[in-house]
């Protein structure tokens, strides 16, 4: 079946500009994880999905970054107010039950200019 | 959430030979998860490993739990091409509503034909 999808997989931006970034999950994983890899930090956890509720959203570096789920489905994280420092590859993961195996999609790079 | 420490964070060897990779933390882990990332793709889950003393094998790639569970390691016997990549240690986040995982930044291995 269908892995994980993720669009755009590239974007670049200016600084100051709002991004979407869109996650489509396996089909009937009721998890849903967003993450951040850059070369300095590493892979970084931002926010959990349990269906459409986010009961931990502890990794959202700033106020500038929301997310939300429709549908216990699709995912949209935001970017408001770009910055160089957001430039990252950004991985969206979901998983058939909350502590199952999280299967990850190929990711959006993000450029910041 | 500890930190999880991967060493050595390069390695670049010839076709064939073994090798070993280290994950360590100052913390006990309740569980560890190896995963294996090649450029453009997200990480893909290999092991999980939850009792101290644990050895798992795929293949080539046998993985040990210490016996404290403070530490890990990933061996691989007669290298091969196919096996560069990112190798990344990962725990997954624990306390009331938590989700997601918490990575090492992981050993970049490079198999030279």
């Amino acid at each position: 079946g269908a892995g994980v999808s993720q669009s755009p997989s590239n974007k670049v931006t200016e600084k100051g500009k709002d991004v979407e970034l869109r996650c489509d999950p396996i089909s009937g994983h009721t998890a849903l994880y967003w993450y951040r890899q850059s070369l300095g930090q590493g892979l970084e956890f931002l926010i959990y999905f349990q269906g459409n509720s986010a009961p931990d959203k502890s990794g959202l570096p700033s106020d500038r970054f929301s997310a939300e789920r429709t549908g216990g489905s699709v995912s949209t994280l935001t970017i408001q107010r770009t910055q160089q420092e957001d430039s990252a590859v950004y991985l969206c993961a979901s998983s058939l039950a909350r502590r199952s195996e999280q299967f990850f999609g190929p990711g959006t790079r993000l450029t910041v200019l | 959430t500890q930190l999880l420490e991967q060493s050595p964070q390069f390695l670049s060897i010839q076709e064939g030979e073994n090798l070993t990779v280290y994950c360590n933390s100052s913390s006990v882990f309740s569980s560890l998860q190896w995963y294996r990332q090649e450029p453009g793709e997200g990480p893909v889950l290999l092991v999980t490993v939850v009792t101290g003393g644990e050895v798992k094998k795929l293949k080539r790639l046998t993985f040990q739990f210490g016996d404290a569970r403070k530490d890990s390691s990933l061996h691989i016997t007669a290298a091969q091409p196919g096996d560069t990549g990112l190798y990344l240690c990962a725990e997954r986040n624990s306390g009331g509503g938590a989700d997601g995982l918490t990575f090492g930044k992981g050993t970049h291995l490079i198999i030279q034909p």
